[in-house]
């Protein structure tokens, strides 16, 4: 069975320094990993995701994540954070079922960015 | 434009009222889904549909119905609502013929309270 853990509910930030989100996942094969974004009263966005090509993988907005096998994580970071990045983010797992692509969602971490 | 919409985007209605959701995508994605968003659990499914004519349900299908007579729509209703299904609703959809997964594409959600 494959879930996530989203290791902080909130982080708060001061705007210009490094953003670090944290998601250990647990997954039985190769694991599909996303992080998606959901900024106040909007729908999901994908951010970036993994699918077993390159272990650091970039995404949308200066946002990067690393896949670490070894730890059973797929942290998300920003080298400087921008007040436009206060939103709450979601660490996901694909999984299958019935053979779709199940996804399965952390809990989310809400992004604090203050000036 | 092309994309996923979802209406009514706000919605409140009174206990034991029956109450439909409606979510079109332009893609001809094949997947569609229905997840609700509450505090504390991330996005849970509650029904998904793999093609016209067929559906199945997710982790919390209890007290919902879904159909799809046409690939671009999954309608939600809930037939007889109860406060504890006061969330926010979102429809996603997907296409598994892709190579390589994308992930899910959302629609900008539906808020419902039920009074």
């Amino acid at each position: 069975a494959q879930s996530v853990t989203q290791l902080d509910s909130h982080v708060s930030v001061s705007e210009g320094t490094p953003v670090l989100l944290r998601c250990n996942y647990s997954s039985s094969y190769s694991p599909s990993l996303f992080w998606y974004v959901q900024h106040p009263n909007k729908g999901l966005q994908l951010l970036l995701k993994y699918t077993s090509a390159a272990t650091l993988v970039k995404g949308i907005n200066g946002f990067e994540a690393e896949f670490k096998k070894s730890e059973t994580s797929f942290h998300l970071t920003k080298p400087s954070a921008h007040m436009s990045d206060a939103a709450e983010y979601f660490c996901v797992v694909r999984g299958f079922s019935g053979g779709y692509n199940k996804l399965i969602f952390g809990a989310g971490t809400r992004l604090a960015v203050h000036p | 434009d092309a994309g996923i919409t979802q209406s009514p985007r706000y919605k409140i209605t009174e206990t034991g009222r029956q109450v439909t959701l409606m979510c079109h995508q332009t893609w001809s994605h094949s997947y569609m889904f229905w997840y609700r968003q509450d505090l504390g659990h991330g996005l849970r499914l509650i029904y998904y549909s793999a093609a016209a004519d067929i559906t199945d349900k997710g982790e919390v299908p209890d007290g919902y119905v879904v159909s799809r007579s046409k690939t671009e729509n999954f309608p939600l209703t809930l037939e007889s609502a109860t406060r504890s299904q006061t969330s926010v609703y979102f429809c996603a959809s997907s296409d598994l013929r892709l190579a390589v997964p994308q992930g899910q594409f959302f629609g900008p959600g539906t808020r419902l309270t039920v009074l």
